[in-house]
């Protein structure tokens, strides 16, 4: 199985905060990351944090990382029908910049 | 900026035929990626360079699978035979220094 997990969907009102989480393994991870993917796209780097970080804002988004429980979530505020795709977390698990992706987590924003 | 460039978008093989893949990274990366992402999954890594040189190929195939980086710049990857199984996206990805990678858009291979 997947050393990175998620739940694989969300639905969610326009409009409505969405929570999106992840949990990972490797405890010596440096970065942790959030994708998007949409239809037919690549993957669009969000944002990401540190592992010596606990949260960080990026306009609309929030990253919480709980290390203890190697637990991160994504929260995105204001959630728009542009929100819609695929949500990837990826853990960073050695210096050349590997990603170990979780399966994604569908999010539907209905209006 | 010119992102990361990938030819081409779509291919359709019968099993047991031969295919390529190419890479062109963001000017000046280093490192390039490629991944596999099958349908319902996340990407998982196939190979890594650093300029011309593999760093990472553990999860490679490499009985069917190769993949090279001549000069350091661009890259291909080839599968030959492929299985229905290697049904997937492929995506490449760049990176320089300890910034975050760039991913292309993918080829959408189908072997029938």
């Amino acid at each position: 199985g997947e050393d990175v997990e998620q739940s694989l969907f969300l639905s969610v009102r326009e409009g409505d905060s969405s929570v999106i989480n992840c949990t990972y393994t490797d405890s010596s991870s440096t970065y942790l990351y959030w994708y998007k993917q949409e239809p037919g796209a690549g993957l669009q780097l969000l944002t990401y944090i540190f592992s010596n970080m606990d949260m960080k804002q990026d306009q609309r988004l929030t990253v919480l990382l709980n290390k203890k429980d190697k637990h991160l979530s994504l929260r995105i505020a204001d959630t728009q029908t542009g929100d819609s795709a695929i949500y990837f977390c990826a853990e960073r698990t050695d210096s050349w910049g590997k990603l170990q992706f979780g399966a994604g987590t569908q999010v539907v924003v209905t209006p | 900026e010119a992102g990361v460039a990938q030819s081409p978008r779509y291919k359709i093989i019968e099993k047991r035929q031969s295919v390529a893949f190419w890479c062109n990274p963001i000017s000046g990366h280093a490192t390039l990626y490629w991944y596999q992402q099958i349908l319902g999954q996340g990407p998982k890594l196939l190979i890594q360079f650093q300029n011309n040189g593999v760093v990472d190929d553990s999860q490679l195939p490499k009985d069917r699978f190769s993949a090279e980086r001549l000069k350091g710049v661009d890259s291909t990857l080839k599968i030959q035979p492929a299985k229905l199984e290697d049904s997937a996206v492929y995506l490449c990805a760049s990176r320089a220094g300890s910034t975050e990678a760039f991913f292309g858009q993918g080829t959408r291979l189908t072997v029938v």
